[in-house]
């Protein structure tokens, strides 16, 4: 079974910066391309960053871009954001998740909260 | 950006009955040369990941029950739910994969009335 497992959230202050995981397993994860993608109450489900399996194309949201870095490493089945210059709004549960043009496998979530 | 509007916010609906969710996109995302929609719908359930449940405006998903459904091309689409089940109560999303940067309607909540 497809598995997708976050890690690296937690509390960081503004300006902070952080390093999220997400572990994969379960199907050959460097033919797959990646996002990550963000939620709150009050924005919704946000897309951040796309990744392809050898990383020659990355995109990302205008809100994160030059504050967020996604990357891969196909010889550890994991996906990373590094998040930096964090603000308040960025307190946000982040989200991996496969993407076949569809997002078709979603990981569990990790909280990220941003405050002083 | 494309911008996907998602009506209504919630709904209850009986249990048996039918439940309709409607998305549109500020754009077309009918890609024109394969003639394929790039638009999908989402299930989310409180404590579980979020579950992909139609791609291609009408693809159902392997594994997804056949009283979800999905229909509409351009810029109007459709999840219906055919006869609610306890086990549909949930938020949906519509999320469009025509560009970058990838958008999702706002959610829409189903309960049972």
């Amino acid at each position: 079974d497809v598995q997708l497992v976050e890690s690296g959230g937690g509390l960081v202050q503004p300006g902070g910066s952080l390093r999220l995981s997400c572990a994969a397993s379960g199907f050959t994860f460097s033919i797959y391309s990646m996002n990550w993608v963000r939620q709150t109450p009050g924005k919704g489900l946000e897309w951040l960053s796309y990744i392809t399996g050898n990383s020659n194309s990355i995109q990302y949201a205008d809100s994160v871009r030059g504050r967020f870095t996604i990357s891969r490493d196909n010889a550890k089945n994991s996906l990373y954001l590094q998040l930096s210059s964090l603000r308040a709004e960025d307190t946000a549960v982040y989200y991996c998740a496969t993407s076949n043009g569809q997002l078709d496998y979603w990981g569990q979530g990790t909280l990220v909260t941003v405050s002083s | 950006d494309i911008v996907m509007t998602q009506s209504p916010d919630s709904l209850a609906v009986s249990l048996g009955e039918r439940a309709t969710i409607n998305c549109k996109s500020s754009q077309s995302v009918l890609y024109s040369s394969n003639n394929k929609n790039y638009l999908a719908w989402y299930q989310q359930k409180p404590g579980q990941p979020l579950k992909l449940l139609i791609y291609g405006a009408s693809i159902r998903e392997s594994g997804v029950p056949d009283r979800f459904s999905g229909s509409g091309s351009g810029t109007d689409f459709t999840l219906t739910i055919s006869s609610l089940q306890v086990e549909d109560v949930a938020l949906y999303y519509c999320q469009q994969y025509y560009s970058f940067p990838r958008t999702f309607g706002q959610g829409t909540r189903v309960e049972i009335k």
